[in-house]
Order: structure tokens, then sequence, then C-alpha cells
């Protein structure tokens, strides 16, 4: 089975701090994915990578940026924190060739901004 | 108006019932997804369908492509089943999310 690992479920951080998400797939997948998710808005892509390296903004990528150093990992971070941006975030990846679109998520993490 | 409406929101059964949630798209797709999320957050594909239906134990996917709509059934439903269900259309490379439709099972 795909595993995407989430580093934390739970998050609570301060105005101003500098936060990192990471996530982890064990499938050797090329496509990763971080999207936030709030009531009412549905989710909504802040950034994906399709290769170690690389990476395109999605919809909101304003006030993030990521990292990937390794195909296994993809870091979301926020360099200075915000209450907007209190959100629940969700990792996903998928495989670039044989792409049946099938999305494979992490379990979230929710990450509150004080 | 969003690209990818569901309905009904929020949804309250009892065991047993049949449940269907809908989800209209005003864009071209090449395929559209039903997810499930459970409380806690994490999401699992349910189906992939580009056209017809598709069925999975109690589940049944249908789309039509025509009028730009496609259906998530659950039959004989259960307490289970209570959960997030999301529509999720792809065009193109982007794929853009409905709402969710919040389903309730009570025993």
């Amino acid at each position: 089975d795909v595993k995407v690992t989430q580093s934390s479920r739970y998050l609570v951080k301060r105005t101003g701090e500098k936060v990192f998400l990471e996530c982890v797939q064990d499938m050797d997948h090329e496509n990763m994915f971080w999207y936030r998710q709030d009531p009412g808005l549905g989710l909504r892509l802040i950034y994906f990578s399709y290769d170690v390296k690389m990476k395109e903004k999605g919809d909101i990528p304003e006030g993030y940026s990521v990292s990937r150093e390794k195909k296994e990992r993809f870091s979301l971070i926020l360099e200075s924190a915000s209450t907007n941006q209190t959100s629940m975030y969700l990792c996903a990846s998928n495989p670039l060739w044989g792409n049946t679109g099938e999305l494979f998520f992490g379990e979230g993490s929710r990450l509150t901004v004080l | 108006k969003n690209e990818v409406e569901q309905s009904p929101q929020n949804l309250t059964a009892q065991e047993g019932e049949f449940i269907t949630i809908n989800c209209s798209y005003s864009v071209g797709i090449s395929a559209l997804h039903w997810l499930q999320q459970h409380p806690g957050g994490g999401i699992v594909s349910l189906f992939m369908l580009s056209s017809g239906k598709k069925k999975h134990g109690r589940l049944i996917a249908t789309i039509n492509i025509q009028e730009k709509h496609s259906s998530l059934h659950i039959t004989a439903s259960h307490p289970r089943d209570s959960a997030v269900y999301i529509c999720a259309v792809k065009s193109g490379s982007r794929l853009t999310f409905g709402e969710g439709t919040q389903l309730t099972v009570n025993p």
C-alpha cells in the first residue's frame, strides 16, 4: 500500500514563527502536492513538485515556500506564520508515469497560529 | 459560481437508507474523482471516472459527460459511512475540488 506520512497531526504556533510541515511518501512517486483545506472553500493547491528540486506554484502560494531535496520528501515552509494560515494542510502524491490520476493523501496536519 | 458544485452540503440518513450525493461541474474534464474524508482528516480515493459507471461494494459512481454531472450512491448505508465526500475534477493538469458533502448515518 502507498503510504504518505505527514510529520505532525496537530501544531500550535505563534504569529511570526517559522513553521515546517514535512511529508514523506514510500512509493517512489514523482508528483507531490501540498493543499490547504478550509470550511466553505474545499481543498486549494498551494504548491506542487514533479521532480526533485522542481516546484510549481499552485493557486494560493503566497506566504508559503516548499523544498524537495529528495524524491520521497516534500516540505512546506511558512517563513513567518500568520493567523490566516490556521488551516488543515494535506500532502498528496501520485506517479508521473502510468498516472491514473489517483491521488494518495496523508492524514493531514492541523495548524493553529495564535 | 464555483467550477465544482456538490449537493447537498449536509445529509443525515438512517442506517440502511439509499444515499445519493451529486456533483456538477462547469469545465471540460478528463476525469472525475470521488474522495472520502473521515473525521481526523485523512482522505481516501474512492473512484476515478471518465465515463459510465463504477461499482465497489456498496458504492456506485456514475458520470454523464454531456450533462457535466456525477453522482455517488451508497446502498444499505451504515454508520461507518459517516464522512465527508468530496468530488474533484481533472482538467488539463489541474484538479479542482468541491466543498464536500458531510454525511451522517444514524444507527
